[in-house]
């Protein structure tokens, strides 16, 4: 069965500064992988997505992730933040074939300091 | 397109009552779900439904009932609300990525119902 952690609770960040959230995932191949973000009030949103090809894919937003399979992770980076980035943050699993379902970890609250 | 949506934007209900959450979408998915968003729980897949005509149970189903009624619309129903069921419900709807092969795509969601049960 597929699982995902997501380490962060919460991340405190400086308006400017660096982020980066961490995803660590449990599968039994190389699996699809989905970072969504859920602003207050708001339904979840499709910031980018890994299937297969070039391990760091670019989303919206300015937002980047890195598949990186030794340590089957795919933690997601922006290099200056805004404001409006304050949000929840959700990393997800699936599977390339048999299960259409996603598994989703329990989020990352990101506080945006001015 | 509208994508997915859902109606009531918010409920209050008493202990006992029923109601349904709409959910349409326009993007002619197959698939669509019903999760709740509970503080520090993440999303907790309720039901989903594969394809018109077919439903199945999620991770926290009890207390809950849903209808695909076609293609675009999948209902969800609350028989007698509890005070447990106080939670934000999305729907969410998605093809398949490899229609053979039946893989995970994105999935689109609504923009929640916020119930609270009394």
């Amino acid at each position: 069965a597929q699982s995902v952690t997501q380490p962060d609770i919460h991340i405190t960040v400086s308006e400017g500064a660096s982020l980066e959230l961490r995803c660590n995932y449990s599968y039994g191949a190389t699996p699809y992988l989905f970072w969504y973000v859920q602003s207050p009030g708001q339904g979840l949103q499709l910031l980018l997505k890994y299937f297969s090809g070039d391990t760091l894919v670019q989303g919206i937003k300015g937002f980047e992730a890195e598949f990186k399979r030794s340590q089957s992770s795919f933690n997601l980076r922006k290099p200056s933040v805004h404001w409006s980035d304050a949000a929840e943050y959700f990393c997800a699993v699936g599977a390339p074939r048999g299960s259409y379902i996603p598994t989703f970890g329990r989020g990352t609250s990101l506080i945006v300091h001015p | 397109n509208a994508g997915v949506t859902q109606t009531p934007k918010f409920q209050v209900l008493k202990t006992g009552q029923s109601m349904t959450l709409q959910c349409a979408q326009d993007m002619n998915h197959n698939s669509m779900y019903w999760y709740r968003q509970d503080p520090g729980m993440g999303l907790r897949l309720i039901y989903y439904s594969a394809s018109e005509g077919t439903t199945d149970k999620g991770e926290v189903p009890n207390g809950y009932n849903v209808s695909r009624l076609n293609k675009r619309e999948f209902s969800l129903r609350l028989e007698s609300a509890a005070p447990s069921q106080t939670s934000v419900y999305f729907c969410a709807s998605s093809g398949v990525r490899g229609r053979l092969a039946g893989g995970t795509d994105t999935q689109y969601f609504g923009p929640g119902t916020r119930l609270t049960v009394l």
